[in-house]
C-alpha cells in the first residue's frame, strides 16, 4: 500500500544540538516533497520544498535532503532552540503535481530542551 | 501574505445538529481543501474544490458535504453531527497551475460534538 511514514515517537534534544527528522515513503514517485511545521492548536505552515532532482535544500538553520532511491527525506534543524519545538509534517503529491492534492505524514513532535 | 481564515476557532455542538464551517482565502486561489486531523491519524482529506461550484470527494467524505459558491469561500457542512466527528478541522488553499502545490492553512476549528 502507499504510505508516508514519520517517526511517531517524540524527538527530545538539547538546545544547540542538531535535530534530524525522517520521512519515508513507499510506492510513490513524487516530483517533490514538502515539510511543514505545526504548533499546537494551529494549522501547518509551509517550511521547505525539495525537488526530485535536488539532493539538498537549505533555508537558514533548516536543511532538507531527498533520496529518491531510498525513498526518504531527512529534515535537519541545526543549533536548535526551544522555539523550534513543534510537530513537523512531511507531505508529497502522489500524482506528481497533476492534481495539487497532498498526502501528509502523521508528523514527528520535536521537543528542544533548554 | 496569504491569509486563510476560518469562521470559528472552537465550536461545541450537539449530536444531530447541522454544522457549518466556513473558510475564506484572500489570494485568489483556485483550489481549496478541507481536512480533519486526529491524533495518530494525521491529516485526512474530506473534500476539495478546484473551482467555483466544483468539488471532489477526498478520502473520508462520509457524513460531510461542501459548498463553493464563490472563489474565496469554501464551506464544510456536517448534515447531522455525530460524536465521531469531534475533531480539528483545517482548511487550506493553493494556486492551480503553479509550479508547486504548497498549501496555505487556516488556523483550524476545534469541533466538539456532545
Amino acid at each position: 500500500s502507499q504510505k508516508i511514514e514519520q517517526n511517531s515517537e517524540a524527538l527530545n534534544i538539547q538546545e544547540g544540538k542538531t535535530a534530524t527528522l525522517t520521512c519515508n515513503y513507499t510506492n510513490y514517485s513524487p516530483a517533490y516533497l514538502q515539510w511543514y511545521r505545526q504548533d499546537p492548536g494551529r494549522g501547518p505552515v509551509f517550511l521547505l520544498l525539495i525537488r526530485e532532482n535536488e539532493k539538498e535544500k537549505r533555508k537558514e538553520r533548516l536543511k532538507v535532503t531527498f533520496d529518491t532511491t531510498l525513498k526518504q527525506s531527512l529534515f535537519h534543524i541545526t543549533a536548535s532552540q526551544p522555539a523550534d519545538s513543534a510537530t513537523y509534517l512531511c507531505a508529497l503529491d502522489p500524482n506528481g503535481g497533476a492534481t495539487n492534492k497532498l498526502i501528509f505524514g502523521t508528523g514527528t513532535l520535536l521537543a528542544v530542551q533548554p | 501574505d496569504v491569509k486563510v481564515t476560518q469562521s470559528s476557532r472552537y465550536l461545541v455542538k450537539r449530536t444531530g445538529e447541522k454544522v457549518f464551517l466556513e473558510c475564506v482565502q484572500d489570494m485568489d486561489h483556485e483550489n481549496m481543501f478541507w481536512y480533519r486531523q486526529d491524533p495518530g491519524l494525521g491529516l485526512r482529506l474530506i473534500y476539495f474544490s478546484y473551482d467555483v461550484k466544483m468539488k471532489e470527494k477526498g478520502d473520508i467524505p462520509e457524513g460531510y458535504s461542501v459548498s463553493r459558491e464563490k472563489k474565496e469561500r469554501f464551506s464544510l457542512i456536517l448534515e447531522s453531527a455525530s460524536t465521531n466527528q469531534t475533531s480539528m478541522y483545517l482548511c487550506a488553499s493553493t494556486s492551480a497551475g503553479g509550479e508547486t502545490d504548497t498549501q496555505y492553512f487556516g488556523p483550524g476549528t476545534r469541533l466538539t460534538v456532545l
